[in-house]
């Protein structure tokens, strides 16, 4: 399969909660990076971690590397209604092609 | 960062004709264009690879003779679907690449919806 797989496929939280979404993917990797799609929208890149990176943040992102698993995570901090997208998480398979996860749902109620 | 342009941004079209779907960087020269199709709901999926001057790379299972790609130029690559069908009914993403240090960077275009009627 071309994609990963993302966990939980979809989520719903208050707005101020924490949202954990869960990514794990199937090659070696040079960077992992994740991104997010507003309903009928292009992509916004969000952040990227490179293999040798453990964790990285970026505002109320936080994002985490296990290459031994094979799997990151994106954690959104005091989540808002505007959070509210899908959340792609996409490798580069140790080449050149982008290759994205099956991505999850957010739905931050306000 | 750098801006990708796809026009259209939506095309509706009748059965068996062909549409044309144009990706632009506007601000540097693209050496790798990729397409993507998404269909609803749903993660995006590598149809191809094109790097300006040489024919496509297609993913396995696309065929090449439906969805012609052409990479002219370092600024623009075309996603041309031949005698489409409903089934081709989707969200077709680009993007582009240059080089930024020892990272590619993919700057991604805002999509164009078709619907094939």
């Amino acid at each position: 399969s071309q994609q990963g797989e993302e966990d939980p496929q979809a989520l719903s939280i208050q707005e101020g909660e924490n949202a954990t979404m869960n990514c794990s993917y199937k090659t070696s990797i040079n960077n992992l990076q994740w991104y997010r799609q507003n309903s009928g929208r292009g992509l916004v890149h969000l952040i990227l971690i490179r293999s040798n990176e453990r964790e990285k943040h970026s505002g109320r992102l936080r994002v985490t590397l296990d290459t031994s698993k094979k799997s990151s995570s994106l954690l959104i901090t005091a989540s808002r209604a505007a959070d509210t997208a899908s959340y792609f998480c996409a490798t580069d398979g140790g080449g050149f092609k982008t290759i994205f996860g099956a991505g999850t749902r957010l739905f931050v109620k306000a | 960062g750098a801006v990708v342009s796809q026009h259209p941004s939506r095309v509706i079209c009748k059965s068996g004709t062909s549409v044309k779907i144009e990706c632009r960087s506007l601000d540097f020269q693209a050496t790798t264009m990729f397409w993507y199709r998404q269909f609803p709901k749903k993660s995006l999926m590598l149809m191809a690879t094109s790097n300006e001057g040489s024919k496509a790379t297609y993913e396995q299972g696309v065929e090449k003779d439906k969805f012609l790609i052409n990479h002219a130029s370092l600024t623009l690559s075309t996603l041309t679907v031949t005698s489409a069908h409903p089934e081709d009914s989707s969200f077709y993403i680009c993007s582009a690449t240059g080089t930024s240090g020892r990272i590619n960077e993919q700057f991604f275009g805002p999509g164009t919806r078709l619907t094939v009627l």
